[in-house]
């Protein structure tokens, strides 16, 4: 069965230090790979998607940067982080091609201090 | 622009009640319509899904939805609820692409 792993689980950071979450997945090939911001009261919000190894779309423009660099790792970066990157990050995967379900991880929970 | 609205951002019932959530989307074209849950503690999963066909969908847990293309709507519904649904909402549309978006959530608190 397919699984999908996120860490850290928590994360506390100063601001202007790196941020590096990562996010795998087992049981499946070619996954599409998203991370998403969760914030109460707001939903989901896209953040980016890949189709592919090395191909990331972004869908807002923001301090945060994606890489995937193998078929099932899904990597959420930052070179220095702002007060505002404070948030809960999901990764989710779904099968090749769109409108397909998503499966979601667990979440990180990242605060910026 | 593409967007998925939920009108009822706290619900409070008591068990045995029905239930219906509100979810409306605007899209041109195709759309993929979904809802998720989230229980306390636990991960986003999946409750039911409508590509095509059959405008009323089973989920999971006794849910259902019904696609009124006309309402551009898509209703979350079960007719009697319990303690144990007590979660988080979403409903989410997609068009095809990789897009999702996904409503700001409905938090039902089910009284015992």
């Amino acid at each position: 069965s397919q699984t999908i792993h996120q860490w850290p689980a928590t994360l506390v950071q100063p601001v202007g230090s790196p941020l590096s979450l990562e996010c795998t997945v087992e049981g499946t090939s070619n996954p599409n790979l998203y991370w998403y911001r969760q914030a109460a009261g707001r939903g989901l919000q896209l953040l980016f998607y890949s189709v592919g190894i090395g191909q990331i779309s972004s869908e807002v423009p923001q301090n945060l940067s994606a890489s995937r660099p193998q078929d099932r790792q899904f990597i959420l970066s930052s070179k220095k982080l702002l007060l505002s990157d404070s948030g809960f990050y999901l990764c989710a995967w779904s099968g090749f091609g769109g409108g397909n379900e998503q499966y979601f991880g667990p979440g990180t929970r990242l605060t910026v201090t | 622009a593409q967007s998925v609205s939920q009108h009822n951002h706290h619900v409070i019932l008591s068990e045995a009640a029905s239930l219906e959530l509100g979810c409306n989307y605007s899209y041109g074209g195709t759309v993929n319509l979904f809802w998720y849950v989230q229980y306390p503690g636990q991960h986003l999963q999946l409750l039911l899904k409508y590509f095509s066909g059959d405008p009323l969908v089973k989920g999971i847990k006794g849910f259902e939805a019904e696609f009124i293309k006309s309402k551009f709507s898509f209703n979350l519904r079960k007719p009697s609820v319990q303690w144990s649904d007590t979660a988080e909402y979403f409903c989410a549309a997609d068009s095809g692409t990789y897009k999702y978006i996904f409503g700001t959530g409905t938090r039902l608190k089910v009284l015992a």
